[in-house]
This record gives C-alpha cells, structure tokens and sequence, in this order.
C-alpha cells in the first residue's frame, strides 16, 4: 500500500516562514509525480495552492511557493498571514499505478 | 464561473446502495476529466476515482474497487458515483473535482455527506 507522509503539525509565528513537506513511502518524490499541495480551511472545501510541483494557481499568494526538497515535495509559506492557518494536503500522481494518494495533512498553527 | 454541486447524500445501511451526483457548468465538461474524493469526519483527504473526459478511462483507489463506479454524462454535464455495497467505513463527505489525469483537482464543489449506519 502506497503511503504519503506530512509533518502532523506545525507551528509559525506571523511572519516567519515555515516549509510543510510530503514524503512517498516509493521513495523519492520526482517531479513526475506531478505534487499538488491544498488548503482547507474547517468547513470548506479544499483550495489548490500549487501544481506539478511548483506552479502556481492564479489565485495563489505569491507567499506560497512549492519545491523539491530532499527527495520530498515541499510547500513554503514565506511571511506567514494569519489567515494561512489551515490544513495541508499535498497529492502525488502515481501515473504507472493508475492511482492518486494524498498526504495525511498538516494542521497549521499560527501562533 | 466553474461550478460542481454534488448531490445524492444520505443515510444509507451498510450493504446498502447510493448514487451520488455532481452538476458541472460554467465550463466544457465534456473536455475535463473529473475526480471524486471523499473526507471522513475529522480525518484527511482520500482520492476515490477518476473518469477521463470521454469516459474511456477510469481509475479507482483500491479501497472502492469493485464496489463504486464513476460515469458520466456529458449531454447533461454531470458525474455520477455508483456506491454499492457501503460499508461504515464510507462515512464522509464526497467532493467531486475538475481536472484531467496528471491535471491539478481544481476547483472542487462543497461536498455531499454520505452516513453509512444501521
């Protein structure tokens, strides 16, 4: 069974700048598992931040910013907003496999 | 604007059955492909099924196959999600999304809550 991993939580202060990260239990995130990264906020439904690893949505902050970091797909939030505290997904594409997983998430803490 | 509006949720007993629903408009549904994926209560994100944008292709996590089927219909711009065989481990809310294989799921709808208990 294919595993995605995120830290389970994290905390920032306002300001500060913070890197959540998605590990495959696979082995090395490439970007030809095309990393998606989401936002949710409790009550709503996710938002997309970032695609194909570092690409951004028209509506995404220009704070929010995605990578490959260490064999890990990774999202950094530079300048931390308040109102950046919210769950995190990441999803990778396992394209040979036929098959989407997401991360476990990470709660964000803005504090 | 690109909207989805899922529909069908309920309360079901497990062994039971449900159709859900998924109105797309403000965009060519016929040329997007589109996921289904589902958030138990207080828990994360799980991806269910993908169906191509002509329907020719369909992919399920394995936790579903056999038991749901995604379709399509594109004379009436709408994704459906065949549930059989529910278990109460399907309790969640199910989203559906726009986007093609290898695409970013965006934007999603708000949800539909399936309950699945006797």
């Amino acid at each position: 069974q294919t595993v995605v991993t995120q830290e389970p939580s994290l905390t920032v202060s306002p300001g500060g700048t913070v890197t959540l990260t998605c590990a495959s239990s696979t082995g090395a995130v490439t970007s030809g598992y095309y990393p998606n990264w989401f936002q949710q906020k409790p009550g709503q439904a996710p938002r997309a931040l970032i695609y194909s690893t570092s690409n951004k949505h028209s509506w995404t902050p220009a704070r929010f910013s995605g990578s490959l970091l260490g064999g890990k797909a990774a999202l950094t939030l530079s300048g931390v907003q308040p109102e950046d505290e919210a769950e995190y997904y990441c999803l990778l594409y396992y394209g040979g496999a036929q098959l989407v997983v997401f991360g476990g998430g990470t709660k964000l803490t803005v504090l | 604007q690109v909207q989805l509006v899922e529909s069908g949720g309920g309360v079901v007993q497990p062994g039971g059955s449900l159709r859900l629903s998924c109105a797309a408009s403000g965009f060519t549904f016929s040329s997007y492909g589109m996921h289904w994926v589902r958030q138990a209560p207080g828990k994360g994100l799980e991806w269910v099924a993908f169906i191509r944008y002509d329907g020719s292709n369909k992919y399920y996590a394995d936790s579903v196959k056999g038991r749901f089927t995604i379709s399509r219909d594109n004379s009436k711009n709408t994704l459906y999600l065949q549930m059989n065989s529910l278990r109460a481990e399907d309790t969640a809310v199910y989203y559906c999304a726009k986007g093609g294989w290898l695409q970013p799921p965006s934007p999603w709808g708000q949800g539909t809550m399936v309950t699945v208990s006797s």
